[in-house]
């Protein structure tokens, strides 16, 4: 069966500090995508980032950095130097409509 | 605007009524799918249309929900006489591509509130 695991349910840290966000994804597929979503308080769903099951290099944006590791089918996602903005829900997705349960991000100023 | 546009924003309804929720894709985008996120939970995928056609509805409750996407006009989702347990918000996304490995890009959903 395919699944997405998101086992951090909250996460909280102080402004400034390094935090990841972990996923695995468990799929018989060989090839594949995977997905960030962050919703923030405010609700709306914002399209963060697509890898491919192929490309193992790291992804960086800014404070953003997405790790793929195909062995371990995890797909991390770290933010550097957290700011309170970054407050939110993230979801790791996968391929057929798969959702992770979210991991809820909480920046303290 | 040329994201994705549903509405109402916000929909109240008493148990037994029909609720109708509208989702208008991106310009250009024929896909379209439906999610529905309980309090505190993530998103969980009801149904997948095309133009005129249902691809796949495995997340749809058998009963009293239904969805449309007609060659004209926006998707659909409708859900008749309405329960307590209804109540979530509904997302939509659309996407370009006939597969589940194109980014979907969401509204802003429809928060359904059942008195």
């Amino acid at each position: 069966a395919q699944k997405v695991t998101q086992a951090q349910t909250e996460i909280s840290v102080v402004e400034k500090e390094d935090v990841t966000l972990d996923c695995v994804y468990e799929t018989r597929d060989t090839t594949y995508y995977l997905f960030w979503y962050k919703q923030p308080p405010s609700g709306e769903l914002v399209f963060l980032i697509r890898r491919n099951s192929f490309d193992e290099q790291n992804e960086i944006s800014g404070r953003y950095s997405w790790n793929f590791q195909k062995s371990t089918s995890s797909f991390n996602f770290t933010i550097t130097a957290s700011q309170v903005v970054d407050s939110a829900v993230y979801f790791c997705a996968g391929a057929r409509f798969l959702w992770g349960a979210g991991t809820k991000l909480i920046i303290k100023p | 605007n040329a994201g994705v546009m549903q509405n109402p924003r916000h929909l109240v309804r008493r148990r037994g009524q029909e609720a109708r929720l509208r989702c208008s894709p991106m310009k250009g985008h024929s896909h379209v799918y439906w999610y529905r996120q309980l309090p505190e939970e993530g998103l969980k995928f009801m149904v997948y249309l095309q133009k005129e056609n249902i691809i796949d509805e495995s997340g749809m409750p058998k009963e009293r929900f239904s969805a449309e996407f007609p060659k004209e006009g926006p998707s659909i989702l409708r859900i008749q006489q309405v329960v307590r347990g209804d109540s979530a918000a509904y997302f939509c996304a659309s996407s370009p591509a006939s597969n589940s490995n194109q980014p979907q890009h969401f509204g802003d959903g429809t928060r359904l509130s059942i008195l």
